[in-house]
């Protein structure tokens, strides 16, 4: 099984409707990442999280916001979608420490029409 | 703040050539630096990285990576690429302790026979 899954995989939604992208983990890692993905531009952070009680804004949180239900548990909301929140979804997840890398999950494809 | 430019958008190798990937960071401090790959549908995975130590590190598949810090580089490199390097390469830096990534827009590299 992996590590780090996302689900859905792929979603196709409308213009205004409230969304949630579910992410796991079974590393036992206590950071945990959301960014998304545009052609031309990289990955782009949006939310993260350190611990349970413990969230911080991305460089691009506006129109985002996050849950951490559990240490294993990150959700991104979109409260209400537009179209140019179209994009590839990543989670990753981290240990402590400045030695380790972050690993990613297989993302979510969303369109917003 | 920290930033990666990757200035080569799409470069196009023959099977069997070498390939050099570059990559310029900024950062005021020691950098923590990393190369993701990106297959076709798949999420990121980490090639190498780049902590402290020796400059030339060695990652999965046959790559690796020199750093310089006098020409703030990372540059990604095999000898002989293969059809399966066909993919999206990313680099990144990690600040605050590398508890926080930023990538570089990627590199795009296509295989031909």
């Amino acid at each position: 099984d992996a590590d780090v899954t996302q689900t859905p995989r792929n979603r196709i939604t409308k213009t205004g409707k409230r969304i949630m992208l579910e992410c796991s983990q079974t590393k036992g890692h206590d950071r945990m990442y959301w960014y998304r993905q545009d052609p031309g531009l990289g990955l782009r952070l949006i939310y993260y999280s350190f611990d349970v009680k413990d969230i911080n804004k991305g460089e691009i949180s506006d129109g985002y916001s996050v849950s951490r239900q559990a240490q294993a548990k990150f959700s991104l909301s979109l409260e209400s979608a537009i179209p140019n929140q179209t994009a590839l979804y990543f989670c990753a997840t981290k240990a402590s420490g400045s030695r380790e890398t972050q690993y990613f999950g297989p993302g979510t494809r969303l369109l917003v029409l | 703040a920290q930033s990666v430019t990757q200035p080569d958008i799409h470069i196009t190798v023959s099977e069997g050539a070498s390939l050099e990937l570059r990559c310029n960071y900024s950062y005021g401090a020691t950098p923590y630096l990393f190369w993701y790959v990106q297959s076709p549908g798949q999420g990121l995975q980490l090639l190498l990285k780049y902590f402290s130590g020796d400059t030339l590190v060695q990652g999965i598949k046959g790559f690796e990576a020199e750093f310089k810090r006098s020409q703030s580089s990372f540059n990604l490199r095999k000898p002989s690429v293969h059809w399966s390097d066909a993919a999206e390469y990313f680099c990144a830096v990690g600040a605050r302790g590398n508890e926080k990534l930023t990538f570089g827009t990627g590199t795009r590299l296509t295989i031909i026979p």
